[in-house]
């Protein structure tokens, strides 16, 4: 149980286009979804927490205009990266936490690697 | 501010032999502590929490970790190393009452050897 997927695993995309990254619960409601980005050999870095039905809450010195997260239903989330650039080329990482789970632990998706050319 | 530190970046042990990663945190309040592996290019895999109860917790594949609060350490430990171990590991926590926004150690890089 508590599978997270991402899709897609990998995508290439052109400098000043947009790329949209998905990310599900498979056998769960997720109340909360999170979204982190990862450098090589670094930590995660969150980015944004999204509430199913509400606006995403932004880390500081995370644009939000750049970074859209759409949280539309209990077991979908989504990151649009707009108007990408190579330095937005990163692994990102979503992650959910269970509905009736008071355990607080969150469940990760595989990543998605993001390269701008 | 919640904080947690990892402060080897990379441990070596040899195969067979026991592995320690060391944690520790800062946290208002009641600590929820996590441990977290990743392989390369892959996305984090739960091992083990502590929430309340026993200070030592044990998780997937023979890992445990020890809460210490008077040290504010949450080590994690193997009592034999396989190479397939080798990974990167994550120290995570939060707090009762917190949320459930999880604040990260840098990560350790553990390598078993032959």
């Amino acid at each position: 149980g508590a599978v997270v997927s991402q899709h897609p695993s990998r995508v290439i995309c052109k400098s000043g286009t947009s790329v949209k990254i998905e990310c599900r619960s498979l056998d769960f409601q997720a109340t909360t979804m999170f979204w982190y980005r990862q450098f090589p050999k670094q930590s995660l870095m969150l980015m944004a927490t999204s509430n199913e039905g509400s606006k995403a809450t932004y880390e500081q010195g995370v644009e939000k205009d750049k970074f859209l997260i759409n949280h539309a239903s209990l077991t979908l989330s989504t990151l649009t990266v707009t108007s990408a650039h190579p330095e937005d080329s990163s692994f990102y990482i979503c992650s959910a936490t269970d509905l009736f789970s008071t355990a607080y632990e969150q469940y990760f998706g595989p990543g998605t690697r993001l390269t701008v050319t | 501010a919640q904080s947690v530190a990892q402060p080897e970046d990379q441990v070596n042990v040899a195969e067979g032999n026991p592995l320690t990663v060391k944690c520790t945190y800062s946290v208002s309040g009641n600590p929820y502590l996590f441990w977290y592996v990743q392989y390369p290019n892959r996305g984090l895999q739960f091992l083990l929490k502590y929430i309340t109860g026993d200070n030592l917790v044990k998780g997937s594949y023979g890992f445990e970790a020890e809460f210490n609060k008077s040290q504010t350490s949450f080590h994690l430990k193997k009592p034999s190393a396989l190479v397939s171990d080798s990974a990167l590991y994550f120290c995570a926590a939060t707090f009762e009452g917190g949320g459930n926004k999880l604040t990260f150690g840098t990560g350790t890089q553990l390598k078993v050897e032959l």
